[in-house]
């Protein structure tokens, strides 16, 4: 079976240019989350999607962060324009049932970004 | 709202030691708690979970966490610890109601 895939696993940009990563979950897996991980921390969840709603986007900077799951099966994640401190990695997550059952996620291998 | 904490940065132990990774949580009604390992350039990966009913919970390359209420903790667990258990391990807690939140994370390094 496979697993989360990510792309790209690396990103180079200049600050003030867009960037997008892209998530395709495991089949059958109905729950994507984005998760944002600074160096020496634990991942802090973005957003959290049931097939193509967004549940839970509380975390996640509108101003310049945008996510969207259109036919509920894979994601992307654009930010627009992109700040230095956005240097990061953005992992990737699903799950098979819907959040409050307590199933654990599966984690994409992460698209390391770096703003210069 | 739910919280981990992880109050080691860093662990060493020498190959073939038991080992202990600490983790408490705070979190309202019952908690749902899993063990994380990251390897580097990789994705977090499931290691072991607890939901309910044993407080010794076995799970994947031989790892076992023990859930003890009375003092909110899960701390990861392994008898024998080996070279490739090296890697940097993450706690998370979640309740009904809240999404999963993670700890900032232990390293450990088994030294041959």
């Amino acid at each position: 079976e496979a697993g989360v895939v990510q792309s790209p696993r690396y990103k180079i940009i200049e600050k003030k240019q867009p960037v997008a990563f892209w998530c395709n979950p495991i089949s059958g897996h109905n729950t994507l989350y984005w998760y944002l991980q600074n160096l020496g921390q634990g991942p802090e969840l973005l957003i959290r999607y049931e097939n193509e709603e967004a549940v839970d986007d509380s975390q996640l900077p509108k101003d310049r962060f945008s996510a969207e799951r259109l036919k509920g099966v894979d994601s992307t994640l654009k930010i627009q324009p992109a700040e230095l401190g956005d240097s990061a990695v953005y992992l990737c997550a699903s799950s098979l049932e819907p959040w409050g059952k307590h199933n654990e996620q599966f984690f994409g291998p992460g698209t390391r970004l770096t703003v210069l | 709202a739910q919280s981990v904490a992880q109050p080691e940065d860093q662990v060493n132990v020498a190959e073939g030691n038991p080992l202990t990774v600490k983790c408490t949580y705070s979190v309202s009604g019952n908690p749902y708690l899993f063990w994380y390992v990251q390897y580097p350039n990789r994705g977090l990966q499931f290691l072991l979970k607890y939901i309910t009913g044993d407080n010794l919970v076995k799970g994947s390359y031989g790892f076992e966490a023990e859930f003890n209420k009375s003092q909110t903790s899960f701390h990861l667990k392994k008898p024998s610890a080996l070279v490739s258990d090296s890697a940097l391990y993450f706690c998370a807690v979640r309740d009904f109601r809240n999404d999963m939140r993670f700890g900032a994370g232990t390293r450990l390094t088994v030294k041959p």
